[in-house]
């Protein structure tokens, strides 16, 4: 079962824009990550975030993560047209006595040039 | 250079035939490998768990006779879609989680398409 919900569906901005976009899961997790997917493409890792972390950076990617209120966010800063592409969070989860990692339901980002 | 390899990349079949689709871990030995199945603008839906040297552990709705796991070694998960029908029509991603960290790793995925 899909257990991460994210807000918004679709995202259209113009270059250099940032983007930010938000996840919220249900159960307690052991990490959540952050992947990107081009159209027909595979996934490409972006960030691990554990949960015993509240933020995390790398490059022009920003996450955060509140245990809390069981949500996280990805900010990407100076977008580019290049950045176009649909992303996801999943969250890696013990459930039904094993780790999972169980996906969102994605953000499709368009960065107009 | 790739970590989990998925092969085939592509494979269109008739309708009623069953098609294999192999996930190797390169780098590790996996014990625990996983398989995805992503409709068209959807997520990633996880299809079932694959536990090498005993019987892969299905999600609620997916029906365990219509795909076949087997993880016979190490490095190797297989999924078999048996008699395809259309609407088995998908991008299938497997991952493998390397022992040692627990880190998932991707394969590129595999498109079917049933005529």
């Amino acid at each position: 079962s899909q257990q991460g919900e994210e807000d918004p569906q679709a995202l259209s901005i113009q270059e250099g824009e940032n983007a930010t976009m938000n996840c919220s899961y249900k159960t307690s997790i052991n990490n959540l990550q952050w992947y990107r997917q081009n159209s027909g493409r595979g996934l490409v890792h972006l960030i691990l975030i554990r949960s015993n972390e509240r933020e995390k950076h790398s490059g022009r990617l920003r996450v955060t993560l509140d245990t809390s209120k069981k949500s996280s966010s990805l900010l990407i800063t100076a977008s580019r047209a290049a950045d176009t592409a649909s992303y996801f969070c999943a969250t890696d989860a013990w459930m039904d006595s094993s780790y999972k990692l169980i996906f969102g339901s994605g953000t499709r980002l368009l960065v107009r040039p | 250079g790739a970590v989990v390899s998925q092969h085939p990349s592509w494979v269109i079949c008739k309708s009623g035939t069953s098609v294999k689709i192999e996930c190797r871990s390169l780098d590790f030995q996996a014990t625990t490998m996983f398989w995805y199945r992503q409709f068209p603008k959807q997520s990633l839906m996880l299809m079932a768990t694959s536990n090498e040297g005993s019987k892969a552990t299905y999600e609620q709705g997916v029906e365990k006779d219509k795909f076949l796991i087997n993880h016979a070694s190490l490095t190797l998960s297989t999924l078999t879609v048996t008699s395809a029908h259309p609407e088995d029509s998908s991008f299938y991603i497997c991952s493998a989680r390397r022992p040692r960290d627990g880190e998932l790793f991707f394969g590129e995925g595999s498109r079917l398409t049933v005529l």
